[in-house]
């Protein structure tokens, strides 16, 4: 069964920062494309960054910058470094898995739970 | 970038009966179009893929169409686990993948 187990999130003053992570188990991850994924309290879907089997990671504009993803083949773990952080950050962060997906139809065939981001003062 | 607009913003309809939701590109996607539902407090669960092939586990009733810019999920007959909010989103030109702002399926 897959598994996408979000955690790190909290809150942050403007300007903090803060590590989200993501453990991954019951598919290949070594060779899965990553995303991360949020929304911001009653609001729709926003596409953050994403991170490809080898470390290649694209990112969204409002985050190019300020967020980096990385991951751990050792312990098939992802993770989101968010520095700079603003209050328009604040938002549920989804962990994505592609799976079934390929690298030429990359959709997000597996979602974590989140964990919640707030950066207020 | 493409952006993805979906109509209407709310759809009511009764248990039973048919729904169509729409979404549009802003330019050609080809085929690379999901669809998502997202129920209140779960997280996004996919329903189709490559515009038309329904992921793993989805019923029959859901069903997607288009091509290009044009995109339609049709669910067939409303089950009460039906009513959520559903999103499109594009894979086809990326990054960044854009996701249309969703439309809520309610009772009507």
């Amino acid at each position: 069964e897959v598994q996408l187990v979000e955690s790190g999130g909290g809150l942050v003053q403007p300007g903090g920062s803060l590590r989200l992570s993501c453990a991954a188990s019951g598919f290949p991850f070594t060779s899965a494309w990553m995303s991360w994924v949020r929304q911001a309290p009653g609001k729709g879907l926003e596409w953050v960054g994403r991170i490809k089997s080898g470390g290649t990671t694209d990112y969204a504009a409002p985050v190019k910058g300020r967020f980096t993803l990385s991951r751990d083949d050792s312990t098939n773990t992802l993770y989101l470094q968010m520095n700079s952080l603003k209050t328009e950050d604040t938002a549920l962060y989804y962990c994505i898995a592609v799976i079934t997906g390929t690298a030429a139809h990359p959709y997000f065939d597996s979602w974590g739970q989140g964990t919640l981001v707030t950066v207020s003062s | 970038e493409i952006v993805m607009t979906q109509s209407p913003a709310t759809l009511s309809v009764s248990p039973g009966e048919r729904a169509t939701l729409s979404c549009r590109a802003s330019q050609s996607v080809s085929s690379n179009l999901a669809w998502y539902q997202q129920k209140p407090g779960q997280a996004p669960r996919l329903l189709i893929y490559g515009a038309s092939t329904r992921a793993t586990g989805i019923p029959a009733r859901f069903s997607g169409s288009g091509s290009g810019t044009e995109f339609t999920l049709t669910i067939s007959s409303l089950q009460s686990e039906d009513f959520a909010v559903y999103y499109c989103q594009q894979y086809n030109n990326w990054p960044p993948y854009s996701f249309g702002q969703g439309t809520k399926l309610e009772i009507k």
